[in-house]
């Protein structure tokens, strides 16, 4: 069964730090995995798509990772604002038109 | 253009009321989906439609109607809605339905039924 986990479940950090999500997927076969942030009551928004072949990808203060044979992939947010309080969700798109959903990171950031 | 649109953004309906979610997309994207999402949960897929024909449907209750009147459009006519239907409908386009296409979400419609 396509599964993907996200951890820690929630999280909360003070303004300024670094974190790091984690997602572990067993999709089969994999296409590529996104990571989108998702507001409260809002529609999930891009931050990075990776392929297979690719193991880093930057988007200004995020990062991620992608481990292909170990299937984890992680998200880097480096000098945390309050407004990256949000959901982070990891999603991996295995065969046609199958997105699988991790059920998300909930990030608080602390003034 | 390089959004998706929904309308209305929140929406009150009673058990025996029927209304209707429009999606809007002008990317010339091909595929368009919908999506469930209840609180702290991720989205779950109901509808995909591809070039305008429903492609998958992940057996959504008959009180859910989608419609594709054209490309740009998508609507999710709703009847006789129980109060567990209440959640964040969102609607999200791709410019076809395989390949490594990006998917844009809308952000969203907030329904509750009471």
């Amino acid at each position: 069964k396509n599964q993907v986990e996200q951890s820690p479940q929630s999280l909360i950090i003070l303004e300024g730090k670094n974190c790091t999500l984690q997602c572990n997927y067993t999709v089969s076969p994999f296409s590529n995995l996104r990571w989108y942030k998702q507001d409260t009551g809002r529609g999930p928004v891009s931050l990075t798509i990776m392929t297979f072949s690719e193991n880093t990808k930057s988007n200004g203060r995020y990062t991620a990772t992608l481990d292909a044979d170990t299937k984890q992939s992680s998200l880097h947010i480096t000098a945390s604002q309050l407004s990256d309080s949000a959901s982070y969700i990891c999603v991996v798109r295995g065969g046609y038109s199958t997105l699988t959903f991790g059920k998300g990171t909930m990030l608080l950031v602390s003034p | 253009d390089t959004e998706v649109t929904q309308t209305p953004k929140h929406l009150v309906m009673g058990m025996t009321n029927k209304k209707s979610l429009k999606c809007e997309q002008h990317m010339g994207h091909r595929a368009m989906y919908w999506y469930k999402q209840k609180a702290k949960k991720p989205p779950e897929l109901m509808f995909v439609y591809s070039y305008e024909k429903l492609s998958i449907n992940e057996s959504v209750p008959s009180r859910f109607s989608p419609e594709c009147p054209n490309s740009s459009l998508l609507n999710l006519h709703l009847h006789a809605l129980q109060p567990e239907d209440s959640a964040l409908y969102l609607c999200a386009s791709r410019h076809s339905a395989g390949g490594q296409n990006e998917q844009f979400f809308g952000p969203g419609t907030r329904l509750t039924v009471l």
